[in-house]
């Protein structure tokens, strides 16, 4: 099974709008962590935003949030206002504490591609 | 910049030809990982130091690839006798070390691109 599934190969938003891109993830392990990083075209990841199993609210950075939902495993990523600059490949990503790919690395998701239309 | 860097950005070779990339994480990471990435994918592990140590490696390391971390600070990964399936980008990223089992975020490189013709 995919550790990490993003369903949404590619997704479009007017600008100044709020975006919601899909993320599932599927681990045994109590202990995780979900990160959601920023691919533009020049190939960089950066790092957007974290959220750990234990955390009890949402995360928040800026105009970024994540919908953690436990139970149902999803961990979806909310851009509000959305920018000319957001265009971009999006990944989510989980490090398992017991996972066997590496104690410490991140498994990625295929990623979705978020076009802002002005 | 005091982010990672890697070095170069950009290269092609010819099948059968060896390369090495070198990594130079955020100085006071101790932690460093090197990540595989073709189009349309997102990066796939293939292996983490802690230091100089070598703690992990992915079964998608074959024996053609070697990294390496002598002092704990910069690393190099090489691939010998290069495929045409080498292809990808090879990206580093570095996280710190704060103790316990926190999930600290990665920071990336901006990749090295390889292509093997």
């Amino acid at each position: 099974a995919q550790k990490i599934t993003q369903t949404q190969p590619g997704m479009f938003v007017q600008e100044k709008e709020a975006v919601t891109l899909d993320c599932t993830y599927d681990t045994s392990d109590p202990s995780y962590g979900l990160f959601w990083y920023k691919q533009p075209s020049s190939g960089e990841m950066i790092f957007l935003i974290y959220q750990g199993s234990y955390d009890q609210q949402n995360a928040t950075e800026g105009r970024y949030s994540l919908n953690f939902q436990k139970a149902r495993k999803s961990a979806n990523l909310v851009i509000s206002a959305s920018q000319l600059g957001d265009s971009a490949m999006y990944f989510c990503a989980m490090r398992e504490a017991r996972g066997d790919t590496g104690r410490r690395a991140l498994t990625f998701g295929s990623g979705t591609r978020l076009q802002v239309q002005p | 910049d005091t982010g990672v860097s890697q070095d170069p950005r950009h290269k092609i070779t010819k099948r059968g030809q060896n390369v090495t990339f070198r990594c130079d994480p955020i100085s006071e990471h101790n932690r460093l990982y090197w990540y595989r990435q073709t189009l349309g994918q997102g990066p796939e592990f293939l292996t983490y130091f802690q230091n100089e140590a070598q703690l992990e490696k992915s079964r998608l390391l074959s024996d053609r690839f070697s990294a390496e971390r002598p002092k704990g600070s910069f690393s190099t990964l090489e691939i010998q006798r290069t495929e045409q399936g080498d292809s990808a980008m090879y990206l580093c990223a570095s996280s710190p070390t704060r103790g316990g089992e926190g999930h600290y975020e990665q920071y990336f490189g901006p990749g090295t691109r390889l292509t093997v013709t």
